[in-house]
């Protein structure tokens, strides 16, 4: 069965101050792992995809990455509309599209 | 990306009734499906909805209680049948775009009573 376990649950941080947000995966073979972004009261925003291991992507000050049981979200000096909910997800072979879903991490940027 | 609408974004409900949600996506997909989001958690799928055929569900979830329509390409309904308290939840539409990425609706924010 496919997991997904995301780190922390809920992490502060002060504007500017960088950090790392993970998602470990257990899956039957990758077909896609996908960043989302949630804010309170809305459906998830999607990010990035990212297909195999060393594979990275960039969006403002976001950068995934990828490796072949985990995947980071970088977040660099992050401002307070950062603030949301990411989410992990991932999809394996043969699962018609079905994603799975991790719990996501609580992001929250103060000033 | 694809732009998905879903009507209503929210509504609160007697038990024992039945609501149908609506996802009308801005461009023709191949796939449609129906999340679940409960409170402070995760997303979890109720189902695939097929296009022309039966809607494909996951373990726990059966036609009875979530009947699924897709009569074309950009247009699902997902019905929440005999409500009760323990169906309050979020229940988002998704639609699968070319590189296997999946956008998601807004949500309908239900309340049963």
């Amino acid at each position: 069965e496919d997991q997904v376990t995301q780190s922390p649950e809920a992490l502060r941080l002060q504007e500017g101050e960088s950090s790392s947000l993970n998602c470990s995966y257990t899956v039957s073979g990758l077909r896609g792992l996908f960043w989302y972004r949630q804010d309170p009261g809305k459906g998830p925003e999607f990010l990035f995809t990212l297909y195999s291991a060393g594979e990275e992507k960039e969006k403002e000050r976001l950068k995934a990455t990828l490796t072949k049981k985990e995947s980071f979200l970088h977040i660099t000096a992050p401002k307070p509309e950062d603030s949301a909910t990411y989410l992990c997800a991932v999809q394996a072979p043969g699962t018609a599209s079905k994603l799975t879903f991790g719990t996501g991490t609580r992001l929250q940027v103060t000033l | 990306s694809a732009v998905i609408s879903q009507k209503p974004s929210r509504d609160i409900c007697q038990r024992g009734t039945s609501l149908t949600i609506q996802c009308q996506v801005d461009s023709q997909v191949t796939m449609m499906f129906w999340y679940r989001q409960q409170p402070g958690q995760s997303l979890t799928l109720i189902a695939t909805a097929n296009q022309g055929s039966e809607a494909t569900y996951e373990s726990g979830f059966v036609i009875d209680k979530f009947p699924i329509s897709r009569p074309n390409l950009t247009f699902s309904t997902l019905t929440v049948s005999n409500m009760s308290p323990e169906d309050s939840s979020i229940y988002l539409c998704s639609a699968r775009g070319e590189k296997y990425e999946a956008f998601f609706g807004q949500g309908t924010r239900l309340t049963v009573v």
